[in-house]
């Protein structure tokens, strides 16, 4: 199993442009998620799913749309890239189920906004 | 809002020796997880910790929760140069997870 993979790992955009930061995951996990990081601070969280077609805000969603089409895959578009959007981006996963708490992440997607 | 504050911000220690670092969180938690983060790489999972567990351990990792006090704490024995990496405390439920700011560890050889 590959786990979670993410794509690009780097990224400049300039003020104004979007893009699509894509995640996968290959272990049939129900749940998916985005967070941000930010120097001196701990992860946030973006959006997340509980499945294909359910989804739903975190704490700072707004500037990030998502949508879940199939379990796989859990794209995070930024609609109009502003400098505060700077930060490191992590995907990740878990599956259903009482004993299924641990999350598993991606390695994350550095973005840098001008 | 972040829910855990750990405690120190940074830590350095000898290779061999022992790393506590702490966290200390605010609302009632179903458990508690600790995370580790390499630079420049994704968190990896290391323990869970149940609200009705006291003590848990995992190799050289040993976990402590203090549900009065709203707390917990990881341990590292006979620290290695590999295990320089930031700590995370997390809770929540489920996809959700509230994570503090993190324990930046650096051992030296």
């Amino acid at each position: 199993n590959a786990g979670v993979t993410q794509t690009p790992k780097f990224q400049v955009l300039k003020t104004g442009q979007s893009m699509t930061l894509q995640c996968a995951q290959d272990m049939n996990h129900e749940y998916m998620s985005w967070y941000r990081q930010d120097p001196g601070m701990g992860l946030r969280l973006i959006h997340y799913s509980v499945g294909a077609g359910i989804t739903d805000q975190g704490e700072v969603p707004n500037g990030y749309n998502v949508s879940r089409s199939t379990t796989e895959d859990f794209p995070l578009r930024l609609l109009s890239a502003a400098p505060s959007q700077t930060s490191v981006y992590f995907c990740a996963s878990r599956p259903v189920g009482l004993f299924g708490d641990e999350q598993y992440f991606g390695p994350g997607t550095r973005l840098t906004v001008t | 809002s972040q829910q855990g504050e750990e405690d120190p911000q940074a830590l350095s220690i000898q290779e061999g020796e022992n790393a506590t670092m702490n966290c200390s969180y605010k609302t009632s938690i179903n458990n508690l997880q600790w995370y580790r983060q390499n630079s420049g790489r994704g968190l990896v999972h290391l323990i869970l910790i149940r609200s009705n567990e006291r003590e848990k351990h995992s190799g050289r990792l040993r976990v402590t929760l203090d549900t009065s006090k709203k707390s917990s704490s990881l341990l590292i024995t006979a620290s290695r140069a590999a295990d320089t990496a930031s700590y995370f405390c997390a809770t929540g439920s489920d996809y959700k997870l509230s994570f503090g700011a993190g324990t930046t560890v650096t051992v030296r050889a």
